[in-house]
């Protein structure tokens, strides 16, 4: 099966540090990932997407790696927020669809001054 | 929450009822999605539409029935409601290319006792 794992212990992070929260997948190398924050009460917010073909991609204090050979997403939050805490979620699409995605469980994160 | 709105936002129901949510779009998105989300599972696809009247099945679709007769309107049906149905349920759309962002709709708790 293509699964997604996410560390589903809370990320606990002082505020100003960089925040990096990990995701795995197993099987086959995803086309691409996708990257969602979701609040409490709230649906998912896309916020960025990264190719098996990229090594990096930035969107102002984010930033997302896809290592193929470890099989690994590592997204990044620098100076990070009190704002910032959320639970984000990792997706892959499925192989052999053009728009179906499979969830990690998310990894929540917490931004304390 | 892109121009998607879902309805009920909350609902209890009793074992054996039918239940019907409903997802709106007003962004002409041709792919419409519907997810459950549960502790410890993260956000699982339960039927999708790749346009008007073509649906298919997700992983966890047993159960669940879906209709869509308009761009705007997914409709999800609980035939006979079960605790085990318990959720919170989210509708998702997205455009056909390859990559493109889900957008979601707020939820719907529903409560099956």
């Amino acid at each position: 099966s293509q699964k997604i794992e996410q560390n589903s212990e809370a990320l606990n992070i002082q505020e100003g540090k960089t925040a990096t929260l990990t995701c795995n997948y197993t099987n086959y190398s995803p086309a691409y990932l996708q990257w969602y924050r979701q609040d409490p009460g709230r649906g998912p917010v896309f916020l960025l997407l990264i190719r098996e073909n990229e090594k990096e991609k930035r969107k102002e204090r984010l930033k997302v790696t896809f290592d193929t050979t470890l099989k690994q997403s590592l997204f990044h939050i620098t100076a990070s927020q009190p704002a910032d805490s959320a639970t984000y979620l990792c997706a892959r699409r499925l192989t052999g669809t053009a728009s179906k995605l499979t969830f990690g469980t998310g990894t929540r994160l917490q931004v304390t001054l | 929450d892109a121009g998607i709105t879902q309805s009920p936002r909350h609902k209890v129901t009793e074992t054996g009822t039918p239940v019907t949510l409903r997802c709106h779009q007003t962004e002409n998105h041709r792919y419409m999605y519907w997810y459950r989300q549960d502790p410890g599972h993260g956000l699982r696809l339960i039927h999708y539409s790749y346009g008007v009247k073509d649906t298919d099945k997700g992983e966890v679709s047993d159960g669940y029935s879906v209709s869509r007769s308009k761009t705007e309107d997914f409709l999800l049906t609980l035939e006979s409601a079960t605790s085990s149905q318990t959720s919170v349920y989210f509708c998702a759309i997205s455009e056909p290319r390859e990559g493109e962002a889900q957008y979601f709709g707020p939820g719907t708790r529903l409560t099956v006792l």
